[in-house]
């Protein structure tokens, strides 16, 4: 069992902003970095967001991260047909001393 | 350009163990970083197992730090995982992967370049 809660599924019409929310705890978001990962299905993830709300090189600035106290969200703006993955958000915990990650959202685009 | 890539049998007897090898190119694994291993149960979430530095320094999860080990192969530029006395539960998707990590005050731990995954399935 996860300590960072995500809710299973968000949808969309391609377009629309989708928003995805990462609950978790003061030993973990509220006291380091957040990360984003996308799960295309059959794939590797890979990382979307770091550092709370950094966008590697090549990711699209449709995609953006937050974080506030023990919380943290993904944005998708302008949702497309190709963002239909899973989504995981993560982040070091200091009262486990390890990297956990979140419950995981699926993301379907109507 | 960094890629990895995991290797190892596919198919593990119950009470058995599980090794698999990260084969790390375009990256020296000594140059930096920590290496770790995360797995996905077949339609389940991502679940971290451990990381290492290239010191040898070690992350364990601690659900599963009393059967895990990791450690450096640097003439070969691999890492491997190892992981005693498997039950069905163990069968997964191992995927090894570049942790840039950073331990302080804050704790900055993000995977950044990832392999493809191996199946690993545990019979009984």
């Amino acid at each position: 069992q996860s300590v960072l809660s995500q809710p299973p599924s968000a949808s969309g019409t391609p377009g629309q902003r989708v928003t995805i929310s990462c609950s978790g705890g003061s030993s973990n978001i509220g006291s380091n970095t957040v990360n984003w990962y996308q799960q295309l299905p059959g794939t590797a993830p890979k990382l979307l967001i770091y550092t709370n709300n950094q966008r590697p090189s090549g990711v699209p600035d449709r995609f953006s991260g937050s974080k506030s106290g023990t919380s943290a969200s993904l944005a998708i703006s302008g949702l497309q047909s190709e963002d239909e993955a899973d989504y995981y958000c993560a982040a070091w915990d200091d009262s486990l001393n390890g990297y956990v990650f979140g419950t995981g959202t699926k993301v379907t685009v109507l | 350009q960094v890629q990895l890539q995991e290797s190892g049998p596919g198919l593990v007897k119950a009470s058995e163990t599980l090794s698999l090898t990260c084969t790390v190119s375009g990256y020296s694994i000594t140059s930096g970083f920590f290496w770790g291993w995360i797995r996905q149960p077949p339609g389940k979430g991502l679940e971290w197992i451990g990381s290492i530095y290239h010191s040898g320094s070690t992350f364990y999860n601690p659900s599963l730090k009393s059967r895990v080990t990791i450690s450096l192969d640097t003439s070969m530029n691999q890492f491997s995982l190892t992981l005693t006395s498997v039950t069905a539960a163990d069968t997964a998707v191992y995927y090894c992967a570049r942790d840039d990590f950073t331990f302080g005050v804050v704790v900055v731990s993000q995977f950044d370049y990832w392999g493809q995954g191996t199946l690993v399935t545990v019979s009984s």
